[in-house]
């Protein structure tokens, strides 16, 4: 069974910290993706990840795939109230293109 | 209209009732998904479609049936559920089925089996 294990399930945390987001896995992904979802709403992409080592950043939001392509962080600087929602990433599977999706972290940004 | 759009959005039915769920893209794309999200759980992939022909059956139970007249429309057709099926019913489109590709989300529809 392939899996995607995302950690932590949920943070509550005050406006201005920082946080990490994790995802790991014993497969190795030909790329991954990182999908907001916000209640009420489907998930929305931020970002895919290809390279072993690659960084991403949007805004406060930085994104990195490990080197062996297994695992993935999200870096949040700075959160602020609109960061809140599910946070779900999707490695893709070389063999046939599918997604395998993590359970997702619930991330709440107090003011 | 623009995106990906699912009716209804919220759907209470009998275990004896048979109802559709309807999703609909905008976005010229030819593949199309139908998701299963249970809190706590990760998304479930159900069915794909890519260029109207499935590709994917999940070992889907089949009292979900699903139904793609062409690549903007995608149904799941719904007969003698059980309790355990409720759950946020996702449908999602991409360009194609391939590498790297974006998959567009509609809102869901929140199916409650009673």
């Amino acid at each position: 069974t392939q899996l995607l294990e995302q950690s932590p399930q949920f943070l509550s945390i005050q406006e201005g910290e920082n946080l990490t987001v994790y995802c790991n896995s014993s497969s190795v992904f030909s790329s991954l993706q990182w999908y907001r979802q916000e209640p009420g709403e489907g998930p929305v992409l931020l970002v895919t990840v290809v390279t072993g080592g690659e960084v991403k950043k949007l805004k406060r939001l930085t994104f990195q795939f490990g080197d062996a392509r297994k695992d993935s962080s999200l870096h949040i600087t700075a959160a602020q109230p609109g960061d809140t929602g599910l946070y779900l990433c999707a490695g893709e599977m070389d063999s046939n293109y599918q997604l395998i999706w993590g359970a997702g972290t619930k991330l709440i940004i107090k003011p | 209209e623009t995106g990906v759009t699912q009716t209804p959005r919220h759907l209470v039915m009998g275990m004896t009732n048979k109802k559709s769920l309807k999703c609909e893209q905008h976005l010229g794309h030819n593949a199309m998904y139908w998701y299963k999200q249970s809190a706590k759980k990760p998304l479930e992939l159900m069915f794909v479609y890519n260029f109207k022909e499935q590709t994917e059956n999940n070992s889907v139970p089949s009292r979900f049936s699903p139904e793609c007249p062409n690549s903007s429309h995608l149904f799941l057709h719904l007969h003698t559920l059980q309790p355990e099926d409720s759950a946020l019913y996702l449908c999602a489109s991409s360009p194609y089925k391939g590498m790297n590709t974006e998959a567009f989300f509609g809102q869901g529809t929140r199916l409650t089996v009673v």
